[in-house]
């Protein structure tokens, strides 16, 4: 069983366009997050969420929006893509905002603006 | 701020050598320390961690040892695969938040 799954595994699109990927976790985790995987293989925290408290990192712009229907997903909206958006995005859980717990990564979504 | 800085890359090693990733981290208090581990055109998978100083986090070969007074986490394998061959990130999540955050990767590239 997949734990933590993205959909689409590709995505190729136009600059302009608004795009969504999708997040599900089966593992019961209270905790969500989104990552942006730059070129240089490079990390970077997009958002964490946790029973309805988003946390979002500052440097994000208000073109990327999260979206939680249930404790078990969460989607990734972007509106507005640009070039420099092209990245890998990971989406990620854990078992809680408590110290300590790992997090448990999807497979990516690799996303291409042209 | 909390930080992890890893040893640059690429690495490449022959099969059967020993391999050492240096990773030091910058954090208030003691945070937890990971190893995960990117094969190609995978997510990250998580390697070995370690919670407290002293801890050695182990598996499939990997070691590291939590090391407070040098606040590093390296990572140590005596005798290395081709199936080795994958990106490593070191990362910490600090004692007080869930916040991880990720040293910026070290390729292996392991050859027979």
């Amino acid at each position: 069983d997949t734990a933590v799954s993205q959909t689409p595994k590709y995505l190729v699109t136009q600059m302009g366009n608004d795009k969504s990927i999708k997040c599900e976790q089966n593992l019961g985790h209270d905790t969500m997050y989104w990552y942006k995987q730059d070129s240089k293989k490079f990390l970077k925290i997009m958002f964490s969420y946790n029973n309805k408290e988003l946390i979002i990192n500052e440097t994000v712009p208000n073109r990327f929006s999260p979206k939680s229907p249930d404790k078990a997903h969460l989607n990734l909206h972007i509106n507005s893509l640009e070039l420099g958006d092209s990245a890998v995005y990971f989406c990620a859980s854990s078992q809680g905002r408590q110290f300590s717990y790992e997090q448990y990564f999807g497979p990516g979504t690799r996303l291409t603006v042209t | 701020g909390n930080s992890v800085t890893q040893m640059e890359g690429p690495v490449t090693l022959s099969e059967e050598a020993f391999l050492t990733i240096n990773c030091t981290y910058t954090a208030t208090g003691y945070p937890s320390l990971f190893w995960y581990v990117q094969y190609p055109g995978e997510g990250l998978q998580l390697l070995l961690k370690a919670t407290k100083a002293d801890d050695k986090g182990s598996n499939k070969g990997f070691e590291a040892t939590y090391r407070k007074e040098t606040t590093s986490f390296h990572l140590e394998k005596g005798s290395v695969q081709v199936s080795d061959s994958a990106v490593y990130f070191c990362a910490l999540i600090p004692y007080n938040n869930n916040d991880m955050r990720f040293g910026a990767g070290t390729r292996l590239t392991v050859k027979p």
